[in-house]
């Protein structure tokens, strides 16, 4: 069964610490993996996006690793800010199917 | 968001009653879809177009229906058939369902809730 599981569900850091998100996915044949980060209430936005070849990916504070046969990506947020609060999604994509998303996880950023 | 719009931002229904919807999209992408998000799970997916005048039943299609008469529009009828209709509602867009790496772009979303 295609699937995308994340970890944590929800995490709690101070601003300007750095901090990782998991996603494992069995999702196959394997296409993409993305990023997004979704505002409360708003719809989601991309951060990353990865392809079978790649296993690094930097946006800004934001850097996205692609491990394709251990079937793992992680998030890695730097000198974290408010504005990182969020709900973080990954979404792979298999070969003309569809897209499957993982649950999410809620990051939240403290003064 | 993109140029990707959803109205209303909040809609309220009452049971029995039959609401719809809108989406539009002004980035010229083939594809549409139509999500479901509850809280602590991932994105459903209710249907999909990839073209005009045709649309395919995602994993949730039921108490759900869609039309696709134009290219830059795919609204969503929630019937009175959805037992469980509140939800945040998402649609989305892309290139092309075949072209990789396929990216969505999604609109600010709808929030539904059933008195």
């Amino acid at each position: 069964k295609n699937q995308v599981e994340q970890s944590p569900q929800s995490l709690i850091i101070l601003e300007g610490k750095n901090c990782t998100l998991q996603c494992n996915y069995t999702v196959s044949p394997f296409s993409n993996l993305r990023w997004y980060k979704q505002d409360t209430g708003r719809g989601p936005v991309s951060l990353t996006i990865m392809t079978f070849s790649e296993n690094t990916k930097s946006n800004g504070r934001y850097t996205a690793t692609l491990d394709a046969d251990t079937k793992q990506s992680s998030l890695h947020i730097t000198a974290s800010q408010l504005s990182d609060s969020a709900s973080y999604i990954c979404v792979v994509y298999n070969y003309g199917q569809n897209f499957v998303f993982g649950p999410g996880t809620r990051l939240s950023v403290l003064p | 968001d993109g140029g990707i719009t959803q109205s209303p931002k909040y809609l309220f229904r009452k049971e029995g009653q039959n609401v719809t919807l809108s989406c539009e999209q002004n980035l010229n992408h083939d594809a549409m879809y139509w999500y479901r998000q509850d809280p602590g799970q991932g994105l459903r997916l209710i249907y999909y177009s990839q073209i005009v005048n045709d649309f395919q039943k995602g994993d949730i299609a039921e108490g759900y229906s869609v039309s696709r008469e134009k290219k830059e529009s795919f609204p969503l009828t929630v019937t009175s058939a959805q037992k469980n209709p509140t939800a945040f509602y998402l649609c989305a867009s892309s290139k092309y369902r075949g072209v990789v790496p396929n990216e969505q772009f999604f609109g600010p979303g709808t929030r539904l809730t059933v008195l």
